[in-house]
């Protein structure tokens, strides 16, 4: 089955900085990668996905790139904000089955 | 005109004990899921419906039962409930791969 992995575990950048979270996945099958945002006590909130059939996608100040042949995808935050801060996580699947990362801490210090 | 809701938000009961959990989505969507979210913020998911039937069963224990009236509508019970169950329990729907998830369910189970 799909296993994914998510570093790192927790980063802190000041505000203005930009910040990067990496993802591997194992089944080259999966062909859905998309990232949530969580902030407390609320649910994942869907901030940017991509397919594998693109190799980035950008949505203001959210990007994500995806190397198929490395089975690797990455989460861009540029000119963080304090509302920024939050667990990020990102999945990897195809059809409805999605594989979750352990999830990051982001803390964007103003 | 809340996409994803769940009810309880919050749930505290003991051990032994059997409870439901309720989902509704007004999104027009065809699948729903159920997720785990454990102390350490793991997302896992244990089921999906399609239009009423059950297409994702991940393993999970038999006391955990989903029914699905409508596509509409995704409740969860739990029978025997263990100290192991309390987790933060999230419903999902989606169209077709973005996944869209309510603002979960504390069970806390003393």
């Amino acid at each position: 089955g799909e296993n994914v992995e998510q570093h790192p575990s927790t980063l802190s950048v000041q505000e203005g900085d930009s910040a990067v979270i990496k993802c591997t996945y194992s089944d080259s099958a999966s062909n859905y990668f998309p990232w949530y945002k969580q902030e407390l006590g609320k649910g994942p909130q869907l901030i940017i996905d991509i397919r594998s059939n693109v190799g980035e996608k950008k949505d203001q100040r959210i990007a994500v790139t995806l190397n198929k042949t490395a089975k690797h995808f990455s989460l861009h935050i540029t000119e963080t904000q304090p509302e920024d801060s939050a667990v990020y996580f990102c999945a990897a699947g195809y059809g409805n089955k999605l594989v979750f990362g352990a999830g990051t801490i982001l803390r964007v210090k103003s | 005109d809340t996409a994803v809701s769940q009810t309880p938000k919050y749930l505290v009961t003991q051990m032994g004990n059997d409870k439901s959990i309720k989902c509704e989505q007004n999104l027009g969507h065809d699948t729903m899921y159920w997720y785990k979210q454990d102390s350490k913020k793991f997302l896992k998911i244990m089921f999906s419906y399609n239009n009423k039937e059950l297409i994702i069963n991940e393993t999970v224990p038999n006391r955990f039962s989903p029914k699905s009236p409508d596509k509409a509508h995704l409740n969860l019970h739990i029978n025997s409930l263990e100290l192991g169950d309390s987790a933060v329990y999230f419903c999902a729907s989606s169209l077709l791969y973005e996944q869209y998830f309510g603002p979960g369910t504390r069970l806390t189970v003393t």
